[in-house]
Order: structure tokens, then C-alpha cells, then sequence
């Protein structure tokens, strides 16, 4: 039972345009939520994260939003530049489970030039 | 500054060997954790420590044991290894319970 979901295993955007990461969660009582980004060869580093007492958060070019009601929220880079290119995992934490958390399968970002 | 630091950063076993992955870190964390990362199946958390002599189970702990050996070193050893246990394990650090995770570079592990 996957209580975090990312749908899109690649995503392919052109140098310069918007990158939209998605992501869904099914745990209601999920209250933080947060982006990691990860180069191959290396561990995860923190991205971005937003409270569920917001709807918006926004660091430079990244910027996540969160739609309570529908369960989502996504991540926009723009403009995308080659270094962006990395696997994005989507992760959320307060879902009364085990400590830690709870991270989506990830999307692999691709940006082209 | 290192951070969250996993030793070995490669190891290949043959089936029903031991083995033990080590993690320290020096941010004076309380909480430590061990994820498993697999193709097509994200991160998923194997034990945790939410503080020194305290370990709990995550979502995959079949197979695997822990120890908190005090607040900077937390290990994860396999004690008969089969190869369902070949993957990248990283461990992770945070300040507080479900907060941001400081994660080490990974340990990627074989199992013949």
C-alpha cells in the first residue's frame, strides 16, 4: 500500500523551460512534506520542504505547492538547468507509522539542452 | 564537517555470509535510520533509532538486525545474507523525529 505516489518515472524538459514534478499521498495525517533530489553515485539531499499549514513554499528557482483537498503537490523549477538533471523523490512524514520518511519511487528528471 | 559517514561503500557477499554496515554521524543527531533503495521502489526504511538505545522496525526489516551503539553510530548488520538483500543502503540522520533526514553517500551491497 503505497501511502506516497510519483506516476512519472522520467520526465524530459528542454534547458530554460518548467519543470513540474508531481506527487500524491493517500495518509491524511501526513503534515510535512518534502523534495529530495539525488545524483547517482551520492545520497539524497534535501530540496525543499513545506508545512501543511501552507500552500506554497518557495527557495530561487524551486517553488512547491501543496493541494490539501486533492492529496498533491508538485514541484516547479524554473527555469531548468542541466544540473537539475537527478532523480526527484517526493517524501512525507507525520502518518502516525514508524518514524522517518516515507518517500515516493521518485522521478527522474532529464533536462535537455 | 562529514556529516553522516557509511563504511564500506562497496561490499559483495555470497549468500548466507554475515556482514555488518557501519554509520556514524557528527551533527549530534538524535535520530538515525537505515533505508534500502531498489529499482522502481524508492526508499524504503529498514530500522530506525529514535535515540540512543532505542531501535525500532520500518517497513523492511526482515532479515536484518541493529545497533545503537551510542548517539553517533548506528549499525545495520545482515546475519545470513540472501541475494533479495542485494541493494543500496543509505543511512540517515535528523535532529528530530520526522524532520529532515541528512542522508550518508550509501553503501551498495551484493549478495551472489
Amino acid at each position: 500500500d503505497q501511502q506516497v505516489k510519483q506516476n512519472s518515472p522520467s520526465l524530459s524538459v528542454q534547458e530554460g523551460r518548467i519543470s513540474i514534478l508531481n506527487c500524491d499521498y493517500t495518509n491524511s495525517m501526513f503534515d510535512y512534506f518534502l523534495w529530495y533530489k539525488k545524483y547517482p553515485a551520492e545520497g539524497p539531499t534535501f530540496l525543499i520542504s513545506i508545512s501543511s499549514i501552507k500552500d506554497k513554499n518557495e527557495d530561487g528557482r524551486f517553488t512547491v505547492f501543496l493541494n490539501k483537498s486533492a492529496k498533491h503537490l508538485s514541484l516547479h523549477i524554473v527555469p531548468s538547468q542541466p544540473g537539475d538533471s537527478a532523480v526527484y523523490f517526493c517524501a512525507a512524514s507525520g502518518g502516525g507509522g514508524a518514524d522517518g520518511l516515507t518517500f515516493g519511487k521518485g522521478t527522474h528528471l532529464i533536462i535537455q539542452p | 564537517n562529514a556529516g553522516v559517514t557509511q563504511t564500506p561503500k562497496f561490499q559483495v557477499l555470497k549468500t548466507g555470509q554475515s556482514m555488518t554496515l557501519q554509520c556514524a554521524q557528527d551533527m549530534n543527531h538524535n535520530s538515525m535510520y537505515w533505508y534500502r533503495q531498489d529499482p522502481g521502489m524508492g526508499l524504503r526504511l529498514i530500522y530506525y533509532s529514535a535515540s540512543e538505545g532505542t531501535t525500532d522496525k520500518g517497513e523492511v526489516p526482515n532479515g536484518y538486525n541493529v545497533s545503537r551503539l551510542n548517539k553517533r553510530e548506528f549499525s545495520l548488520r545482515l546475519e545470513s545474507a540472501a541475494p533479495s538483500q542485494t541493494s543500496v543502503y543509505f543511512c540517515a540522520s535528523s535532529e528530530m523525529r520526522d524532520g529532515e533526514l541528512f542522508f550518508g553517500e550509501g553503501s551498495r551491497l551484493t549478495v551472489l
